[in-house]
């Protein structure tokens, strides 16, 4: 299995700022995703994050407002920009590895827009 | 349009009891996976379930993958309170990119 930590795990931003939350994985995996999740909803993917390439984003998420870097295996970026109250969410950063392709999950970053 | 549909949305039950929680989804995928949520905290792998006709077992909980009807279960058998819970499943789909999609959840309460 693979063990994920996020940093920050909750921050508190004003409107028009920017937050970058960061992902670790204590081993090398193959996929890193990026989730939302609205309280007492699902999750959403957002995108995966390629290592070495532009990360592959969902419908109705751009690059532009969510930029995502991931410079190596073990490690990814997802930068929030321009936020407003609407990106009031959970953010949840995901590894997945092995023939099964089982996916861990990190802690979570709660972020709230003011 | 790749959609996972759970149900019940909502399930609240008596502890002794059984029941059945359903996931749909819309198109071909043979991989499947279950997973746990308390409040305020992330997601716990459940199940893996990997071909058509997929049992996996775990205490209270049994699931199991039917690919040609597009439908998972996550039996729950003599249920305890301490499997209140969200439930979810999550199928993957290769779509030019590997990815997974996840159901809608399914709230879970346990009765004493």
């Amino acid at each position: 299995s693979a063990v994920i930590s996020q940093k920050p795990s909750r921050d508190i931003c004003q409107r028009g700022t920017s937050l970058t939350i960061q992902c670790q994985v204590d081993s090398q995996v193959t996929m890193m995703f990026w989730y939302r999740q609205q309280p007492g909803q699902s999750l959403t993917l957002i995108a995966t994050a390629n290592q070495g390439s532009e990360a592959t984003y969902e419908s109705g998420f751009v690059i532009d407002k969510f930029p995502i870097s991931r410079p190596n295996l073990t490690f990814s970026t997802l930068t929030v920009s321009n936020m407003s109250p609407e990106d009031s969410s959970i953010y949840l950063c995901s590894a997945g590895q092995g023939q099964s392709y089982e996916q861990y999950f990190g802690p979570g970053t709660r972020l709230t827009v003011t | 349009e790749l959609k996972v549909e759970q149900n019940p949305l909502f399930l609240s039950m008596q502890e002794g009891k059984n029941y059945t929680i359903y996931c749909n989804y819309s198109t071909t995928s043979d991989r499947l996976y279950w997973y746990r949520q308390d409040p305020g905290k992330s997601l716990e792998s459940l199940f893996v379930l990997l071909s058509n006709g997929a049992v996996k077992q775990e205490g209270r909980l049994m699931a199991s993958l039917d690919t040609k009807a597009r439908l998972s279960t996550l039996h729950i058998t003599a249920a305890v309170h301490d499997l209140s819970a969200t439930y979810f499943c999550a199928v993957a789909f290769t779509s030019g990119t590997y990815k997974y999609i996840f159901g809608t959840g399914t709230r879970l309460k346990v009765l004493a």
